[in-house]
């Protein structure tokens, strides 16, 4: 599976968007990336996921570019309670099992 | 998270004592996994499982032995605990193995002293 690069921190005011970068360079053809969060000691929460084209839902919107090697996370009206470790992971599937990065240190500040 | 409990929430043993982790689900998922979670390492897988007594190593499964005797449970156990093995334990569900359909449990803190 590709390896993914993130930032390891980064502050978000209240109630501006989020934009979360992602680099998989070494991405494959059928590869996803998935994202999920980890609010402080619990279990990873699964945000959003996708293959090639952009996605949205209530979350959250991910961008991906159309050379597939970056993507972007996008929390559109950040809040305190966004403040979590996103974890960026492509994968196919084929290993059944997902393997976490570093993630990014999202503070949210009031 | 619904559908998916680890106990216990917290344990402290001593060293040398065995110790056995419990995941408990009731979503019928086929895939089971262990993680580990230490500062500055993330995330770790520890062993899988993708089917009843079908079960595989991850990552750092030294020191550990899994078992899967039916579908909602999957048991972690760590024969002869060391300190080393002092940390939080995650237990997740996927229905396909796909990435987008894991559920973690809350987790379980362990303390070997």
């Amino acid at each position: 599976d590709a390896k993914t690069t993130q930032p390891p921190s980064m502050d978000c005011a209240e109630g501006r968007a989020a934009n979360l970068p992602c680099n998989h360079s070494t991405i494959s053809g059928n590869e996803y990336v998935y994202w999920y969060r980890q609010i402080h000691s619990q279990g990873p929460q699964y945000i959003i996921h996708g293959l090639k084209n952009n996605e949205t839902n209530e979350m959250a919107s991910l961008i991906i570019t159309e050379d597939r090697k970056s993507s972007t996370l996008i929390l559109p009206h950040a809040t305190l309670r966004d403040t979590a470790v996103y974890y960026c992971i492509v994968d196919s599937g084929s290993a059944r099992q997902l393997t976490f990065g570093s993630g990014t240190q999202l503070t949210v500040l009031p | 998270d619904a559908g998916i409990t680890q106990s216990p929430r917290h344990k402290v043993t001593e060293t040398g004592t065995p110790v056995t982790l419990r995941c408990h689900q009731t979503e019928n998922h086929r895939y089971m996994y262990w993680y580990r979670q230490d500062p500055g390492h993330g995330l770790r897988l520890i062993h899988y499982s993708y089917g009843v007594k079908d079960t595989d190593k991850g990552e750092v499964s030294d020191g550990y032995s899994v078992s899967r005797s039916k579908t909602e449970d999957f048991l972690l156990t760590l024969e002869s605990a060391t300190s080393s093995q002092t940390s939080v334990y995650f237990c997740a569900i996927s229905v396909g193995g796909q990435g987008d359909g894991y559920t973690f449990g809350s987790g379980t803190r362990l303390t070997v002293v």
